[in-house]
């Protein structure tokens, strides 16, 4: 089982749609949670971290469910240039090595 | 913005090469970790250092792989020799290694390597 697994998508959208991405990870030790994007033959770029109570970066929420090991992104009123890779990542101890999920891809047209 | 430069972008070599790539952690950061992306397997960590010391290369085939820091400011990572499964982009990150919050790490743009 992988450590970190999420849908594959790809999500096609409109501009404008609300979307949804989950992730579940298998270690219980872990202790930090982030998304992190990559465009098309980019290196992956940090979008937010993730912490127990929910946080929102404007359109962007993040929950995390430590008991059901669960990590959910929301991204509201997509945009075009929303369209990318959407990673979820764990890490054990801080300044351990990040471990990412295979991504999930979004496509916003309009 | 402070920035993760690693080179080269791109490299094309013939089987049985011997390939370096090479990185430049940001100023300050004493945590440096390599990454290799496919599409079959997508980021898999290689290896990782603190403070230049190796902390964890499990996930580096130890035959033909080999990642130092010869210094704070340069990591490399050297195949030798190369076989064409290892074509994948490279990329290299660092981070502070201390502290708590939850900060993550600042990826390289990656060196992409194709074996023929």
């Amino acid at each position: 089982r992988k450590e970190v697994e999420q849908d594959p998508g790809p999500f096609n959208v409109p501009e404008g749609a609300t979307v949804a991405f989950n992730c579940t990870y298998s270690n219980s030790a872990s202790q930090s949670f982030f998304w992190y994007r990559q465009d098309c033959r980019k290196e992956p770029k940090l979008l937010m971290s993730v912490y127990s109570s929910g946080n929102e970066d404007g359109r962007f929420t993040a929950q995390l469910n430590r008991a059901s090991q669960y990590i959910s992104l929301l991204i509201r009123d997509s945009k075009l240039s929303d369209s990318a890779t959407y990673l979820c990542v764990v890490r054990g101890q801080a300044g351990t090595a990040l471990i990412f999920g295979k991504g999930t891809t979004l496509s916003v047209s309009s | 913005d402070a920035r993760v430069t690693q080179t080269p972008r791109d490299k094309v070599t013939e089987m049985g090469q011997e390939v370096t790539m090479r990185c430049q952690p940001i100023l300050g950061h004493n945590t440096v970790f390599w990454y290799r992306q496919t599409m079959m397997q997508g980021l898999e960590l290689l290896a990782y250092f603190r403070n230049r010391a190796p902390l964890d290369d499990s996930g580096m085939p130890k035959d033909r792989f080999s990642a130092e820091m010869p210094d704070a400011t340069l990591a490399t990572l050297k195949i030798q020799p190369s076989e064409p499964r290892d074509s994948a982009v490279y990329f290299c990150a660092s981070g502070p290694g201390q502290g708590g919050g939850h900060y993550g790490y600042t990826f390289g743009s990656g060196t992409r390597l194709t074996v023929v």
